[in-house]
Parts: C-alpha cells; structure tokens; sequence
C-alpha cells in the first residue's frame, strides 16, 4: 500500500530552536494537509494545500509558524522559534478530494522542553 | 463545514457487529460524509465515505438515511483490532475537521 512519509518520528528540541518537519504524500495526490494533535484540542487542523498553492493555512499561528510545498513530493511544516505549547504530534495527510480517502502519515512526535 | 454529532463511547462485544450513529441535521446537498478511525498511538485511517447511496467495503459498511441527515457506520465482525476513536466528518470543501469522536471499547 502506498504510503505518507513523515520524518523525524520524534524530535526532542530546546525552547527557542527551529524544527522542520518533512512530509512526501503519496505521488499523484496532489492536496495535502499538516494536522496537529493534543489531548487537550485533538486534532486540529493547520494548513492544506492543493497543487502546491497554500488553500488555508487559518489554523497555524503566524508568527511562528510556516508551511511551504516546494515540489509535488515535499510538504515542510516550520516553526521557530518553538514553545513548549507546540509540543504535540503533527500528522501530515494526503488525497486526491473529498470524493475519495484520504491517508495519513505515522507523524511527528514533537517535544519542546 | 456543517456539524456531526456522535456518542462520547460505546462499547461491544468481539465477534459482534458494531453500528456506530453519527447525526448530521444541517448536511448540506453537496456535504460528503467520510469516516476515519484513530487506533492508540496512530495515525487517523480512512475507513469509508459516502454522499447519498449506502456504501459497503472491506472494512465496514456505511447506511446513510433517505433524508441524509443522520448516519451509521457498520462493523460487522468486531475485533479487538476495532478499539479506537471512530470519527464521522462531513467534507464541504476539501479538508477534514475533527470532532471528539466516539471511543469504541471491544471486550473478549
């Protein structure tokens, strides 16, 4: 089965640093989104694209955070300088349109201490 | 996106089948509703999705009422490999927007 990759896994970070998280969707999917879950909020949506263009990105806070589509097989989620509120995992997903699925990447366990 | 309503928890026994209700009152003529399941520690899967016609895969069933405003996602052999949150979104656009779902318990 095809899959949605994301690395790092985990990645443990000081107040402050920049972290970078990668995703590849699954090729030919050409929306993508970065999800971001909490026990507090649950899932919540950050941003999506379609074809590479930014569609929304509401549910990020701007000042900290950015997501960007450099190419059809690269999806990066940033945030400097990170807080320990962004501790959470980050979940990036993929599919074609709400007429079919969409599949989910393993995520990002982020920590920031 | 237009709101889904689901119980907080349900529970089943294995090897029996689950129906999981999901309410949708104010769907919309072009609202798709999907199902995804989240089990512990993973990634939320897509489990089926429909728009008016009853669904059916390898995995479950979908049972959509005449009038759309309700649903019910249909296990029919519960496994222990079934205990996870169970969510039922409707789609307008193209994003999803996660609710609480409902924590499905399977005992043996």
């Amino acid at each position: 089965d095809a899959r949605v990759t994301q690395t790092p896994r985990h990645k443990v970070t000081e107040m402050g640093q920049e972290v970078t998280m990668r995703c590849q969707p699954i090729l030919g999917h050409n929306t993508v989104f970065w999800y971001r879950q909490t026990m507090m909020q649950g899932l919540e949506l950050l941003a999506y694209f379609r074809n590479r263009a930014p569609l929304d990105d509401s549910g990020m806070p701007k000042d900290r955070f950015s997501a960007e589509m450099p190419d059809a097989t690269l999806a990066t989620l940033k945030i400097q300088p990170s807080e320990p509120r962004d501790s959470a995992v980050y979940f990036c997903a993929s599919g074609l349109d709400r007429a079919g699925g969409y599949t989910f990447g393993s995520g990002t366990r982020l920590t920031v201490v | 996106d237009a709101k889904t309503t689901q119980p907080n928890s349900m529970e089943s026994n294995e090897e029996e089948p689950v129906h999981l209700p999901c309410n949708h009152s104010t769907i919309s003529g072009t609202d798709y509703i999907h199902w995804y399941r989240q089990l512990p520690s993973q990634g939320p899967e897509y489990v089926i999705h429909g728009l008016t016609s009853n669904v059916n895969n390898r995995m479950a069933s979908l049972a959509i009422a005449e009038d759309r405003k309700s649903s019910t996602l249909i296990l029919h052999r519960a496994t222990l490999r079934d205990a996870a949150v169970y969510y039922c979104i409707l789609i307008t656009g193209y994003a999803l927007n996660f609710g609480k779902g409902t924590s499905l318990l399977v005992t043996p």
